[in-house]
């Protein structure tokens, strides 16, 4: 069974930093990523998604991820944060064929200090 | 469209009390899903329907729960009786799948509160 890992339970930054949130999976064959975000209060909404290409996916509000096929990574990020990135990131590999489901990982909640 | 539909927004009942959550997918979706968030244990897939037909339910957790989907517009996840475990946030989301793969749509939970 497919597994997701994301490093960071908590993560506390002061606007304009750089913002880093790691994830890896465990699944060897064909897989399309997700990054999910959940903001105060809110349901989830889709991030970003890579199905394949270009492994370097932009998404909305300036996030990006990069799909590292060799480490098992799809890593999220941003330039510069802003206090409205305050919310709990999911990221969500999908292995396409088969099995129509998505595995969350345990999310990753950013605060950001005004 | 309005997006996924979810009813009650809030609901807190007693232990031993059957429980009904309601789910109204967008219109033309074929997959329905039922997702449930907790904080020790994140967000776990309960189960999920193809064209109103249960596909998986391997990650409901126990008898108590159940999931109907009577039609394409409207499913539910009922609890019976209920207990404090089950204390949790339900997300019911959908998705169509025109090619093998599509995002999935999220409603706006249900926040379940069993004393």
């Amino acid at each position: 069974a497919q597994s997701v890992s994301q490093h960071n339970h908590h993560v506390i930054l002061s606007e304009a930093a750089s913002l880093e949130l790691g994830c890896n999976y465990s699944y060897g064959g064909t897989v399309n990523l997700f990054w999910y975000v959940q903001y105060p209060g809110q349901h989830l909404q889709l991030l970003l998604k890579y199905f394949s290409g270009d492994p370097l996916v932009k998404g909305i509000k300036g996030f990006e991820a990069e799909f590292i096929k060799s480490k098992f990574s799809f890593n999220l990020r941003k330039p510069s944060v802003q206090w409205s990135d305050t919310a709990e990131y999911f990221c969500a590999p999908y292995p396409g064929a088969g099995s129509y489901q998505l595995t969350f990982g345990k999310g990753t909640k950013l605060s950001v200090i005004p | 469209d309005a997006g996924v539909i979810q009813s009650p927004r809030h609901e807190v009942t007693e232990m031993g009390q059957e429980v009904t959550l309601r789910c109204k997918p967008i219109s033309g979706h074929d997959y329905l899903f039922w997702y449930r968030q907790t904080m020790m244990r994140g967000l776990e897939l309960l189960i999920y329907f193809n064209n109103n037909v249960p596909i998986d339910d391997s990650g409901m957790p126990e008898d108590r729960f159940s999931a109907k989907m009577p039609n394409a517009s409207f499913s539910t996840l009922k609890i019976q009786p209920s207990e404090p475990r089950d204390s949790a946030v339900y997300f019911c989301a959908s998705s169509f799948r025109r090619v093998s793969t599509d995002t999935q749509y999220f409603g706006p939970g249900t926040r379940l509160t069993v004393l």
